[in-house]
């Protein structure tokens, strides 16, 4: 069964403290895997596509990266403005998308 | 440029009530995706519609639930006869093609029912 999991469920972190989440899957045929972040109240935000193994993407203070069976999102220097729930989602076929239940990220100034 | 634009974003139903949720995807995109998220849980596929046509339904539950995306107008995820288990926050997104994982989200429909 295709399934998505995130760790931690939540991370408190102080203002300028580094640190990753993680997204481990288990998928038949990935075609991609996408990172996204969710303000609470709104609609999730694309970030990130990746697609290979060793692939590596960056925005801003976030880098994700891909192995043959996780991904990580890395926050380098994060504000509090990066506080959000970020999500992971695999896509197993042309359209559709499996998530993860997010990580949700608390940066305390 | 207007993003996806979902409504109503709070609707509260008795049991057994209908429910009508409305999405206008981005200009431009002919595909859309209804997703419903509970509380801690991941995303759930329901639908992916395009124009006049519904590619895949195997994420919406066969009773009470149905889509559409007419040819002119919104899309509309309609939920017959609700009940309490319906009460979730229903998101719909839209994408300019097919294959692609990287979705424009609209701010969701949190439908409440008592």
């Amino acid at each position: 069964e295709d399934q998505v999991t995130q760790s931690p469920e939540a991370l408190r972190l102080q203002e300028g403290e580094s640190s990753s989440l993680n997204c481990s899957y288990t998928v038949s045929g990935l075609r991609g895997l996408f990172w996204y972040r969710q303000d609470p109240g709104k609609g999730p935000e694309f970030l990130f596509t990746l697609y290979s193994a060793g692939e590596e993407k960056e925005k801003e203070r976030l880098k994700a990266t891909l192995t043959k069976k996780e991904s990580f999102l890395h926050i380098t220097a994060p504000k509090p403005e990066d506080s959000a729930t970020y999500l992971c989602a695999v896509s197993p076929s042309n359209y559709q998308l499996i998530w993860g239940a997010g990580t949700k990220l608390i940066i305390k100034p | 440029n207007a993003g996806v634009m979902q409504n109503p974003r709070h609707l509260v139903r008795r049991r057994g009530q209908e429910a009508r949720l409305r999405c206008s995807p981005m200009k431009g995109h002919s595909h859309v995706y209804w997703y419903r998220q509970l509380p801690e849980e991941g995303l759930k596929f329901m639908v992916y519609l395009q124009k006049e046509n519904i590619i895949d339904e195997s994420g919406m539950p066969k009773e009470r639930f149905s889509a559409e995306f007419p040819k002119e107008g919104p899309s509309i995820l309609r939920i017959q006869q609700v009940v309490r288990g319906d009460s979730a926050a229903y998101f719909c997104a839209s994408s300019p093609r097919e294959n692609t994982g990287e979705l424009f989200f609209g701010e969701g429909s949190r439908l409440t029912v008592l």
